[in-house]
């Protein structure tokens, strides 16, 4: 069975502080693997991973791709209250796309 | 900018009432999805359609049907609601060959009293 593991499901750390969250897999006919934000509405699209070791970086986000041992990471560094959200991990397999349960992070001032 | 627009932002129904969720696309796009969201379960999908008329089963179809007489519409009908079908529903659209890059949209918290 397809499955979508993040961790953890929830965090709390301090403005300023550095987090990774973590999301492993195991699918079938993998395509690429997505990360979405999650604030009080729509989930928002941050990053597509295709291949293994190519880091993608947007501002202080970054995330990494490790496709032998069926891993991704997300990291957040210098967090800032407004990086409060859920942030939900996916693999795109064939046409169908399967999410974790996602990550609840808290930042506090 | 691609806007994928739900018809209510919270509803509150009755059980054994017929409800219907509706999502509007404006960008085309081929395909459609409805998931919903639960706390500790994530999003699961219910249905999805790649054109017009079709429709495909997801993960926790039952209980749902759906309709997709217009491209840029996609409606979720729960036939005779229940109290564990109390949910977020989000509708989410993307072109025929961009799976990855799903547009959202806001969501439909359905409460089923």
């Amino acid at each position: 069975e397809d499955k979508v593991v993040q961790s953890p499901l929830s965090l709390v750390v301090h403005e300023g502080d550095t987090v990774t969250l973590n999301c492993s897999y195991e699918v079938t006919n993998f395509r690429s693997l997505l990360w979405y934000k999650q604030e009080k509405k729509a989930p928002t699209f941050l990053f597509m991973l295709t291949s293994s070791g190519i880091e993608k970086k947007s501002g202080r986000l970054s995330s990494i791709l490790d496709k032998k041992e069926l891993f991704s990471i997300l990291n957040i560094t210098a967090t800032q209250t407004g990086d409060s959200a859920i942030y939900l991990c996916a693999v795109l397999r064939d046409d169908k796309i399967i999410f974790g349960k996602g990550t609840r992070l808290h930042i506090l001032p | 900018d691609v806007k994928v627009t739900q018809s209510s932002r919270y509803l509150v129904k009755r059980t054994g009432e017929k409800v219907f969720l509706e999502c509007v696309q404006d960008m085309d796009h081929e395909n459609m999805f409805w998931y919903r969201q639960d706390p500790g379960l994530g999003l699961r999908l219910i249905y999805f359609s790649y054109d017009v008329k079709m429709k495909e089963k997801g993960d926790i179809p039952e209980g749902y049907s759906v309709s997709r007489e217009k491209k840029e519409r996609f409606s979720l009908i729960l036939e005779s609601a229940s109290t564990n079908q109390t949910s977020m529903y989000l509708c989410a659209s993307s072109h025929r060959d961009e799976y990855e890059t799903l547009h959202f949209g806001n969501g439909t918290r359905l409460t089923v009293t």
